[in-house]
């Protein structure tokens, strides 16, 4: 059974860093693309970031692109996201996602997220 | 990159059937049979519904059905039940190598 486990949410001042972790189980991590994507708080779903299986090829929604970097370690089996020069409009709960079984670009299954509020 | 509009609220009563429009552009819905639907209940993972535009992933519904036409894509649901009210978003890939989620739209069981 396919589970991701984010962690590493919290409060944080405009300005500063966080670093998110999702750790998957059911399924061998090195041999799948990851996804972050966020919602703000009532809106609706934003994608984040992608990485491929080689954990070089990686990309970025324009909004987060230079402040966020998305990474993996297949070795601990866990997914990172890299927060840096937070924003108010960061805030959101963030989610780890798979990347489909049969490469058609969804994303099949999620996390349950973590919270990420940036406020002084 | 913009996101695919989707109609805020669609609602329907147990047993009727309902269609969730989801409009996008060349860049993305009309070129690429990428399109991809979750159901999403306040505080839970979003759930894949359909994926490639029609397929369905094992184990969900039969009741939930997917199609697409030129830069518009669907999400039917059929024999509508209490279970499903939730919102509902649609997925595409992008040529910039990008995803692209829906407005969102929020399904009302009456």
């Amino acid at each position: 059974q396919v589970q991701l486990v984010e962690s590493g949410g919290g409060v944080v001042q405009p300005g500063g860093s966080l670093r998110l972790s999702c750790v998957p189980s059911g399924f061998t991590f090195s041999r799948y693309g990851m996804h972050w994507v966020r919602q703000a708080p009532g809106k609706g779903l934003e994608w984040v970031a992608v990485i491929w299986s080689d954990g070089y090829n990686r990309n970025y929604a324009d909004s987060v692109k230079g402040r966020f970097t998305i990474s993996r370690d297949n070795s601990k089996n866990t997914l990172y996201l890299e927060m840096n020069r937070l924003r108010a409009e960061d805030t959101a709960v963030y989610y780890c996602a798979k990347v489909g079984e049969e490469g058609y670009n969804d994303f099949d299954y999620w996390g349950q997220g973590t919270l990420v509020i940036v406020s002084s | 990159q913009s996101a695919l509009t989707q109609p805020a609220s669609v609602s329907g009563s147990p047993g009727q059937s309902i269609t969730i429009s989801c409009t996008g552009s060349s860049s993305d819905v009309a070129n690429y049979n990428y399109v991809s639907w979750y159901q999403h209940h306040p505080g839970k993972a979003p759930k894949l519904l359909i994926y490639a535009v029609t397929r369905r992933p094992s184990g969900v519904s039969f009741r939930f059905s997917g199609s697409k036409s030129g830069n518009t894509a669907s999400l039917t649901i059929s024999g509508l039940q209490a279970e499903d009210e939730a919102h509902y978003y649609c997925s595409s890939y992008t040529s910039s190598s990008t995803y692209v989620f829906g407005t969102g739209t929020e399904v009302t069981v009456l």
